[in-house]
């Protein structure tokens, strides 16, 4: 029944290293979204991609980029971690067909800690 | 500026007790209302999703309501379990040719004692 998957759920990288996370669903969703979570914050909207290839910034892009070469896949990149991007990050999906908009699904979440 | 506002931040009841949790938007045009649940560590999960034409619904022991108008949903819930105990965001959609972008609260931490 998993229905959107991420690559990890706990992640420890160094500052300046690239960090990739993955996240791959099995609906076959148009739409598909990053976002980190921070305490007081609540979600904030990283990227998110209508189709593949196409992609577009949300609220708070810098410092990330993004890649969807399949339907099935998007992922984030953090080209230099720094410590600010120390987070909880979420990636979820959502089908283009209103009709079908019942819900959005979330992944279980990564969680990274920039040292 | 944050356009959905979630009250109360935290809360605290005790198992079997009821609860309100309420949210307000100012998220224009609308398109629909989602209420999650997240527990610690995990992704959110959908519990309802209205749309401006809907006054309530439910999913088992939580009814949603939505009032457009004065732009308020609530969030009740019934005989409360330790299982409850979990973080609620409400999250506002827009229409939809704004991207599919969904507009999130903050979330009301909820607690559930024995």
């Amino acid at each position: 029944d998993v229905k959107v998957t991420q690559s990890s759920r706990y992640l420890v990288k160094r500052t300046g290293e690239k960090v990739f996370l993955e996240c791959v669903q099995d609906m076959d969703h148009e739409n598909m979204f990053w976002y980190r979570q921070d305490p007081g914050l609540g979600l904030r909207l990283i990227y998110f991609s209508y189709d593949v290839k196409m992609k577009e910034k949300g609220d708070i892009p810098e410092g990330y980029s993004v890649s969807r070469e399949k339907k099935e896949r998007f992922s984030l990149i953090l080209e230099s971690a720094s410590t600010n991007q120390t987070s909880m990050y979420l990636c979820a999906t959502l089908p283009r067909d209103r009709r079908l908009q019942e819900t959005q699904y979330f992944g279980p979440g990564t969680r990274l800690l920039v040292l | 500026k944050n356009q959905v506002e979630q009250s109360p931040q935290s809360l605290i009841i005790l198992e079997g007790k009821n609860c309100t949790l309420q949210c307000n938007y100012t998220v224009s045009p609308f398109s629909n209302l989602r209420w999650y649940k997240q527990d610690t560590g995990r992704g959110p999960v959908s519990l309802t999703i209205m749309t401006f034409s809907e006054n309530t619904k439910s999913n088992g022991r939580y009814t949603a309501t939505l009032d457009a108008d004065t732009k308020q949903s609530s969030l009740h819930i019934t005989a409360s379990q330790l299982s409850d105990s979990a973080s609620y965001i409400c999250v506002v959609s827009g229409m939809y040719n704004q991207g599919g972008k969904l507009i999130f609260g903050q979330g009301t931490e909820l607690s559930v004692k024995p």
